[in-house]
């Protein structure tokens, strides 16, 4: 199991520049989000998806779009990048609801400057 | 909502000291987590410990659930050890959505 990956793993964008941050996981775990953490803090939610084809707003929504076509993949969209918007992105998973079991297993983080 | 506090914010040690840092949360939780965020970034889980007492190694972690807290315990601390030390709690009733305190910066000292 490769756990959660996320990629890329460093990221330099213009202003107004659109990406795709990747999330997989191969855990089979209906619970996904993305964070961010900007200095000095810890992280904020961004979004979640509590399963396929179903997603949610978290603390920190404006800019970020998401969707969860699949179980395994979890993509945050910045459509216009801005430099509020540098930060380190972590993607998240958990089991699931059914399972009883909350732990949540993060990935190696994509750092993005935006300039 | 939730809200998680840390303390204290920022701690130094010479190595081979212990210590305990200390994680309030002001509501009941069915998840709470310590992580270990190193030099480069990396967010390592610690412990997964909604109640009770967990060990590994040189490391413990004890929650209160009941009184609201939750503590993590570094004995004979190593250099390795440094960096941000992140508690985050899931509200009871809520799927996955983890409340991160601002962390406890811990330096170790040769």
């Amino acid at each position: 199991n490769a756990g959660v990956t996320q990629t890329p793993k460093f990221q330099v964008l213009k202003t107004g520049q659109s990406m795709t941050l990747q999330c997989a996981q191969d855990m089979n775990h209906e619970y996904m989000s993305w964070y961010r953490q900007d200095p000095g803090m810890g992280l904020r939610l961004i979004h979640y998806s509590v399963g396929a084809g179903i997603t949610d707003q978290g603390e920190v929504p404006n800019g970020y779009n998401v969707s969860r076509s699949t179980t395994e993949d979890f993509p945050l969209r910045l459509l216009s990048a801005a430099p509020s918007q540098t930060s380190v992105y972590f993607c998240a998973s958990t089991p699931g609801q059914g399972t009883g079991v909350t732990e949540a297993f993060f990935g190696q983080g994509t750092r993005l400057t935006v300039v | 909502g939730i809200q998680v506090e840390q303390s204290p914010p920022d701690l130094i040690l010479q190595e081979g000291a212990n210590s305990t840092l200390r994680c309030n949360f002001s509501d009941s939780v069915n998840n709470l987590q310590w992580f270990h965020q190193n030099p480069w970034g990396q967010l390592i889980n610690l412990f997964y410990i909604p109640s009770g007492t967990k060990q590994n190694g040189r490391l413990s972690a004890t929650t209160v659930a009941t009184e609201r807290y939750s503590l993590l315990y570094i004995s004979s601390s190593q250099t390795t050890d440094s960096g941000v030390y992140f508690c985050a709690a899931t509200k009871g009733g809520s799927q996955g959505n983890l409340i991160f305190g601002k962390g406890t910066k811990l330096s170790v000292k040769p």
